[in-house]
């Protein structure tokens, strides 16, 4: 089956960097999305970015699909964005199997 | 609109007992999928409901099992409780096509004793 790749797997930053994160995946998808996860357990749906490239305020997203990568953007990081970041995909021909990576877990300091 | 909602919020089981989860969608969404949340196996599918049919399942042993309503509620049930099942449950909704993301409800979170 296909897999997803996600790297780091551990991020440290200070508040007010900018931080990349990577999400490779080894198969065609219909869609890719980016999620964090609060302290609570929800993931927060941040990107439904199946190609191309989006920006919501701080955060963009871009996904190349042609060459099975999306990179999540964070800019001017606040502490409130730490948490897990999970990027998963919707292989071609499934139905309904968001297939996760294992994440990112980003820590800011103040 | 409201988001997915999903009841209990904590569940407290004892092992050889059965649960059942419910899942409330976003009006209109008729796609509800299931994942278990646990710190060695990740986010893993379970399974995924359209229109009242399952439509695809994962790799997960029969205790496991779900069903949708006609109003796209859906419930799953674990029967014969293990050690093993204490877990986040978390439920996912969209309208019905590959061409949408999914939004995840706030999860239930059952331990197991």
């Amino acid at each position: 089956g296909i897999q997803v790749e996600q790297s780091p797997p551990d991020l440290i930053l200070q508040e007010g960097a900018n931080s990349t994160l990577r999400c490779n995946f080894s198969d065609s998808v219909n869609n890719l999305q980016w999620f964090h996860q609060n302290p609570w357990g929800q993931l927060i749906n941040l990107f439904y970015i199946p190609s191309g490239t989006k920006q919501n305020g701080r955060l963009s997203a871009t996904t190349v699909a042609t060459e099975r990568y999306s990179l999540l953007y964070i800019s001017s990081s606040q502490t409130t964005d730490s948490g897990v970041y999970f990027c998963a995909v919707d292989p071609k021909g499934s139905q309904g199997n968001l297939i996760f990576g294992k994440g990112t877990k980003l820590s800011v300091k103040p | 609109k409201a988001g997915v909602t999903q009841t209990p919020r904590y569940l407290i089981k004892t092992r050889g007992q059965q649960v059942t989860l419910s899942c409330s969608p976003i009006s209109g969404h008729r796609s509800v999928s299931w994942y278990q949340q646990t710190p060695g196996q990740g986010l893993q599918f379970l399974f995924e409901y359209f229109s009242e049919t399952q439509r695809n399942k994962g790799n997960f042993p029969g205790r496991f099992s779900g069903r949708q309503f006609s109003n796209s509620r859906s419930e799953m049930n674990v029967s014969t409780l293990e050690l093993g099942d204490s877990a986040l449950y978390l439920c996912a909704s969209r309208p019905g096509t590959v061409n949408y993301g999914y939004t995840f409800g706030s999860g239930t979170r059952l331990t197991v004793v």
